[in-house]
């Protein structure tokens, strides 16, 4: 199975502030790489697909880079409505799996 | 708009078999892939496996000798049967459609999840 590693597993910030996540693969998996947000309570909602696309709906603050083993997701401007937990998941081959997520909370 | 609604028993004994239903709506369920994922309590996700359309499906290796996911078109319905449970799989439950675009694979509609819990 392909290892999905994030970074940090938690992070505190301030609205406004620049905020990335890393995510790092085990073995290469090119650009098959999803970001999820996850609000408590609630089920998860896909951010970005093929390590790079928003997907429709999403505000423009949230980009995604990297291929091979390392990437990132980065929000430009945290907003209230961000603070939630985040993961990213390989898609490269089954089975599907996801990084540990990093919790995002205010400072 | 694709929505998906899982449906079952919350509480189930060990030993015994864990029943889950989705009912999907807005979508069609002979055309896509069809997951299962769950999340324990203050855990992380796990990916159960997906089916498309009876004939193909793909399951996790940490799962695969007890689970079996199916489709029932006419109900509009995907299914996941989880035997011989215990208490760590105890989880919340959630049934996702597989979007697929440019030979990319990602859950883009997602069931509000169902808690599942092992005990006697």
């Amino acid at each position: 199975d392909i290892q999905m590693t994030q970074s940090p597993s938690s992070l505190s910030a301030s609205v406004g502030d620049r905020v990335t996540i890393t995510c790092r693969a085990s073995q290469s998996i090119s650009t098959y790489l999803n970001w999820y947000q996850q609000k408590v309570g609630r089920a998860p909602k896909l951010l970005i697909y093929g390590a790079s696309t928003l997907q429709g709906g999403v505000p423009s603050r949230f980009s995604g880079s990297g291929s091979g083993t390392d990437f990132s997701l980065t929000i430009s401007s945290l907003q209230p409505e961000d603070f939630a937990t985040y993961y990213c998941q390989q898609s490269y081959e089954t089975p599907l799996t996801f990084g540990g997520g990093t919790k995002v909370d205010i400072k | 708009q694709v929505q998906l609604q899982e449906s079952g028993p919350g509480l189930v004994k060990p030993s015994e078999t864990l029943s889950l239903t989705c009912t999907v709506s807005g979508a069609s369920i002979s055309s896509d892939y069809w997951s299962w994922v769950r999340q324990p309590p203050g855990k992380g996700l796990e990916w159960i496996g997906y089916i498309y359309y009876n004939v193909n499906t793909h399951y996790n290796p940490s799962l695969k000798s007890r689970v079996t996911i199916s489709v029932d078109t006419s109900k509009k319905q995907f299914s996941l049967k989880l035997r011989s449970v215990t208490a760590a799989d105890t989880a919340v439950y959630y049934c996702a459609r597989e979007g697929r675009y440019s030979g990319y694979d990602f859950a883009d509609f997602w069931g509000q999840g169902t808690l599942v819990t092992v005990s006697s």
